[in-house]
């Protein structure tokens, strides 16, 4: 089975600028968990997707938003980027129900803004 | 709110030797999930072992296991027989069971930074 893939690898923005990232999850997992990885923060939780519905957020302002498709494939916006914003955003999935509680992350998109 | 705590910002280790790394946690639920990733240079996060809050043993994955204490809040990983290509940085993870209110998101610990020496 192929793991969870993101695109793209590496992105540089400016500030201002708007960014999309995509996360294809493992195939038969509906469950998409997105994180933001940065040396002074340490990893923290941005949202997970389920079925095409956001079921959980974490403490981040509404500039970073995300979605879910019908094929489970997930994509996450970050508006009017701010030089903070600057980090390793990894993504996981997993299938999202009792039968397996385990996430698995893809390689991760590293994003620098200037 | 779920707290994971990581008191060990470094840690080394002989080649073959062994090594314990800690983490504490607190939470008010009684059904969750622990985990241990490690991510390597690379920055792929790689699940190494989990370990079901329900369950008194402890788990163990090859050369990995953990003690978890539950009363105490506690979840080591003990290393055994370390081999270079463990070094990386590892992180303690906290996950709400499926009645949580936060059932999707894992909570990480600052991670420990482990390096094997030859």
């Amino acid at each position: 089975k192929a793991g969870v893939t993101q695109t793209p690898r590496y992105l540089i923005k400016t500030r201002g600028q708007q960014v999309t990232l995509s996360c294809s999850p493992i195939s038969g997992h509906r469950s998409v968990s997105w994180y933001q990885q940065t040396p002074g923060q340490g990893l923290q939780f941005l949202f997970e997707y389920f079925s095409e519905t956001q079921r959980n957020k974490g403490n981040f302002p509404g500039r970073f938003s995300g979605r879910q498709f019908s094929n489970s494939r997930s994509e996450m916006n970050v508006s009017t980027l701010e030089l903070g914003d600057s980090a390793l955003y990894l993504c996981a999935s997993s299938l999202g129900d009792l039968r397996s509680y385990e996430q698995y992350f893809g390689p991760g998109t590293r994003l620098t803004v200037t | 709110a779920q707290t994971v705590t990581q008191s060990q910002p470094e840690m080394s280790v002989q080649e073959a030797e062994t090594v314990t790394l800690s983490c504490t946690y607190d939470t008010s639920e009684s059904d969750y999930y622990l985990f241990w990733y490690k991510q390597p240079p690379s920055r792929q996060m790689i699940l190494v072992i989990r370990q079901e809050a329900y369950k008194q043993q402890n788990a163990t994955e090859n050369r990995f296991s953990v003690n978890f204490q539950k009363a105490a809040k506690s979840f080591s990983l003990k290393i055994s027989d370390s081999q270079l290509g463990d070094a990386a940085m590892y992180f303690c993870a906290y996950r709400p069971g499926l009645g949580g209110t936060s059932y999707g998101k894992l909570t990480f610990g600052q991670g420990t930074i482990l390096t094997v020496h030859p």
